[in-house]
């Protein structure tokens, strides 16, 4: 079974500050997919970063960036010059390369950016 | 890009009524359908999985009589709760799967609040 946890259940930044969500996981897959999703207060899902296990690499979109460490199942995420509209819920989430496809989502990080 | 359309957005129902939960893919053919409780300030739980033209299939511990979902097209899944209680009263989300490195798009959810 695949299990994603969050252990940072609020964190606040200042505006134009960095912060780093953290995230860890457990699978005995050697190919999956994780993902970084932000759930504003409209509680729409919205897809921030996603990383391909087989790559070492990486993924970075704009002020988000991911440090990736597969031996450790650790997939933490960056947030560079914080903005107001940072503000939401962000999920975690695994995603196995084969076989059920749904995501795992973790507990969450309440972020909370202040001007 | 792939957006799934959610309706209703927010429904009170009275206890005892049944209620429908409708996802419109709008823009792609959606071959698969996740069904998603939210709490409370809490993570998003699958709840079952649809495939278009077969049976949805549930999480242990859902109730597969309660939580009708029917996918019988491409661009269409719901899920109908069944006389209803107040203990259903949560936020429902959709998803659809779009492919393995993609990801999933999100419906916009749906408040039920059962009284």
């Amino acid at each position: 079974a695949q299990t994603v946890t969050q252990s940072q259940p609020e964190m606040s930044v200042q505006e134009a500050e960095t912060v780093t969500l953290s995230c860890t996981y457990d699978t005995s897959e050697s190919n999956y997919y994780l993902f970084w999703y932000k759930q504003p207060p409209s509680r729409q899902m919205i897809l921030v970063i996603r990383q391909e296990a087989y790559k070492q690499q990486n993924a970075t979109e704009n002020r988000f960036s991911v440090n990736f460490q597969k031996a450790a199942k650790s997939f933490s995420l960056k947030i560079s010059d914080s903005q107001l509209g940072d503000t939401a819920m962000y999920f975690c989430a695994f995603m196995k390369q084969t076989g059920a496809n749904n995501l795992f989502f973790g507990t969450g990080t309440r972020l909370t950016v202040i001007p | 890009g792939a957006v799934v359309s959610q309706h209703p957005s927010r429904v009170i129902c009275k206890s005892g009524t049944s209620v429908k939960i409708e996802c419109r893919s709008l823009d792609f053919q959606a071959t698969t359908m996740f069904w998603y409780r939210q709490f409370p300030k809490q993570s998003l739980m699958l709840m079952a999985t649809s495939n278009e033209g077969s049976k949805a299939t549930y999480e242990q511990g859902v109730e597969k009589d309660k939580f009708l979902i029917n996918h019988a097209s491409l661009t269409l899944s719901t899920l109908t709760v069944t006389s209803a209680h107040p203990e259903d009263s949560s936020f429902y989300i959709c998803s659809a799967k779009l492919d393995r490195i993609y990801g999933y798009t999100f419906g916009s959810g749906t408040r039920l609040t059962v009284v």
